[in-house]
């Protein structure tokens, strides 16, 4: 079975304060996602990547970044964080064959709360 | 981009059907997922289709017509751990945006007794 985990399930943090959020899957799978969930805006995609070093925004970027320096890993930085950026975190990952194996695996969610 | 659209809530009784619509508007098209998600929990894959027409997998099948920019996901005996929310996604075309999937908002599906 695919595993993928994050270093936190919870986590709390204060306004201005460097956060990082790291997954890690152990699937070699080639793509990997970061997505913020929030109530009645569903799953919005942060950034993805779909290779070591290599990276794309995906549809809300501002205030976030990301690096993937190994492929089993993949980590969100918000380089200050700040109150709006209380949400879900759900990482994901998934292969890159462009086949129907190609569904996206993800992690339990770190919900963070920004005081 | 894409637009996704599903309803926000549904409520269906133990033991009846319940289809859950959605419709998409996309600027390229690679395949529809569906994922269940319970509350607190991560969304789990539920079903794909990339070509017309049904898929069948025990209670849970889905439907596609890309003519129509339409999919279905259809629950049938319904059980009570079948509340939960119900994401459909679609995924794009392109090299890089191979793995990239466009997420509805969801469904909240309840089930009474």
């Amino acid at each position: 079975d695919v595993k993928v985990t994050q270093s936190s399930r919870y986590l709390v943090k204060r306004t201005g304060e460097k956060v990082f959020l790291e997954c890690v899957q152990d699937m070699d799978h080639e793509n990997m996602f970061w997505y913020r969930q929030d109530p009645g805006l569903g799953l919005r995609l942060i950034y993805f990547s779909y290779d070591v070093k290599m990276k794309e925004k995906g549809d809300i970027p501002e205030g976030y970044s990301v690096s993937r320096e190994k492929k089993e890993r993949f980590s969100l930085i918000l380089e200050s964080a700040s109150t709006n950026q209380t949400s879900m975190y759900l990482c994901a990952s998934s292969l890159r064959s462009g086949l129907a194996l190609d569904t996206q695996y993800f992690g339990p969610g770190t919900r963070l709360t920004v005081l | 981009g894409q637009n996704i659209d599903q309803p926000t809530e549904m409520t269906a009784t133990e033991g009846a059907i319940v289809q859950i619509n959605c419709t998409y508007q996309t600027s390229g098209f690679n395949g529809l997922f569906w994922y269940q998600q319970h509350a607190g929990e991560a969304p789990t894959f539920l079903s794909y289709n990339v070509l017309d027409g049904l898929e069948e997998k025990g209670r849970f099948s889905s439907f596609l017509s890309r003519s129509k920019g339409y999919s279905y996901l259809l629950l049938k005996e319904l059980q009570m751990k079948d509340s939960a929310s119900y994401l459909c996604a679609v995924r794009d075309h392109g090299n890089t945006n191979a793995g990239k999937s466009t997420f509805g908002d969801g469904t909240t599906l309840t089930v009474k007794p």
